[in-house]
């Protein structure tokens, strides 16, 4: 059963790089797509962006210029960079296993999310 | 981009109710509509994927259905621990778009 678990600073200045890392445990990386999610306090859900194991990836359009995810098979973690964050950043950041059957995607399993708030 | 649209916001319903949450998108996505349950604190979980096809472990009164721009999630015999926020999600292009949620009171 794969979990994962985000980590990474919970406070980051105004127009600094946002960064975060997710581990996966109890299964394989190498299999699947791996993708950021985040949601706002009080709003719903946005997605930032995947990446496959071999390291090709898709991003969200409206954040694209800004958005970075890498992975690194051999320590099984993927990772989220955002830079020149502002305070509409500020939201809960989920990772997320993005499995797929044909053509068909969904989300599943998710990580416990983590808190990343944009202020001086 | 493939905007996602659901209604009602929010709905009150009393145990062993059926209640309907619905979903449209802004285009034809055919099947590639996934539903979530969100509960205060906790990340989303996966109820049904591909439309219709119910994820392992969710209990069968969950029930989705729909195609093209049209979709509906079903939860039949309503139960206290439904008390969550509902999420649609389009997978059928990037970037992949959720439904603004639904949050479901048990009276």
């Amino acid at each position: 059963q794969v979990q994962l678990q985000e980590s990474g600073p919970g406070l980051v200045k105004p127009s600094e790089t946002l960064s975060l890392t997710c581990t996966v445990s109890g299964g394989s990386i190498s299999s699947y797509y791996w993708s950021w999610i985040r949601q706002p306090p009080g709003k719903g859900l946005e997605w930032i962006g995947n990446i496959y194991h071999s390291g090709s990836t898709n991003y969200n359009l409206s954040l694209k210029s800004r958005v970075t995810i890498s992975i690194d098979t051999s320590k099984k973690q993927f990772s989220l960079k955002l830079s020149s964050v502002t305070a509409a950043d500020t939201a809960v950041y989920y990772c997320a296993e993005t499995k797929y059957s044909g053509s068909y995607y969904w989300f599943d399993p998710w990580g416990q999310g983590t808190l990343v708030t944009v202020s001086t | 981009d493939i905007q996602m649209t659901q209604s009602p916001s929010s709905l009150s319903a009393s145990v062993g109710d059926r209640v309907t949450i619905t979903c449209r998108s802004s285009q034809n996505i055919k099947s590639y509509l996934n539903w979530y349950q969100q509960k205060p604190g906790k990340a989303p979980n996966l109820l049904i994927y591909a439309a219709s096809s119910l994820q392992s472990g969710v209990p069968s009164r969950f029930g989705g259905s729909g195609s093209g721009t049209y979709f509906t999630l079903t939860i039949s015999g309503l139960q206290p621990e439904d008390s969550a926020t509902y999420y649609c999600q389009q997978s059928y292009s990037t970037p992949y778009s959720f439904g603004q949620g639904t949050k479901l009171e048990i009276k």
